[in-house]
């Protein structure tokens, strides 16, 4: 049983340009969840998907933000026009229909110059 | 709203002594509560979880934690301490009764176990 797996696992960009990330959930796992974490905080959530649908979205997702889920199998999480504030690691975690806990990604480092 | 606090920055215990990090949680209603450890350069693993039943749950490694519904606290502790335990803890929170599946993170505790 593979873990979540993200890549890239560090992006370096410069501000004004647009990246995405990917995520590939634990296979059967029909949640997936996306989160952001900056140094010295714990992760804060950005949005959640069931199978395809987008379920969830934080304040914190502005519109230079989006995810898709297109096949209910890995997601992808897309920020145009990247500003300096957008500098964090992202987190993605996934979970089973019945289960609670979440299983979480190594994470993709982004860093805006 | 869900919020935890973490009230210590860092706890620092000898091997071989007891370890207590402490969490407490506001929510609405009833929660559902997890730890999960980060080590450097590595994700969040899941550690345990209280769902429901004995308010005393053991997880993984050896820790266990107790919820108190009273003092709204979710302490993580193990018996003994190993320097391998040294790592960033963190304490997060999910209510129940609104249907919602954002975990929300306290801002977490670094345990620094010495030899």
């Amino acid at each position: 049983d593979t873990g979540v797996s993200q890549d890239p696992r560090h992006k370096i960009t410069k501000r004004g340009q647009n990246v995405t990330f990917r995520c590939d959930p634990i296979s059967e796992h029909n949640r997936l969840y996306w989160y952001r974490q900056t140094l010295g905080q714990g992760p804060e959530f950005l949005t959640y998907f069931q199978n395809e649908a987008q379920l969830e979205k934080s304040r914190l997702l502005s519109d230079r933000f989006s995810a898709e889920r297109p096949k209910g199998s890995f997601s992808t999480l897309e920020i145009q026009r990247t500003e300096q504030g957008d500098s964090a690691m992202y987190l993605c975690a996934s979970s089973l229909r019945q289960g609670q806990e979440q299983y979480f990604g190594p994470g993709t480092r982004l860093t805006v110059t | 709203a869900q919020s935890v606090a973490q009230p210590e920055d860092q706890v620092n215990v000898a091997e071989g002594n007891p370890l207590t990090v402490k969490c407490t949680y506001s929510v609405s209603g009833n929660p559902y509560l997890f730890w999960y450890v980060q080590y450097p350069n590595r994700g969040l693993q899941f550690l345990l979880k209280y769902i429901t039943g004995d308010n005393l749950v053991k997880g993984s490694y050896g820790f266990e934690a107790e919820f108190n519904k009273s003092q709204t606290s979710f302490h993580l502790k193990k018996p003994s301490a190993l320097v391998s335990d040294s790592a960033l803890y963190f304490c997060a929170v999910r209510e129940v009764d609104t249907g919602r599946r954002a975990l929300t993170f306290g801002s977490g505790t670094r345990l620094q176990v010495q030899p």
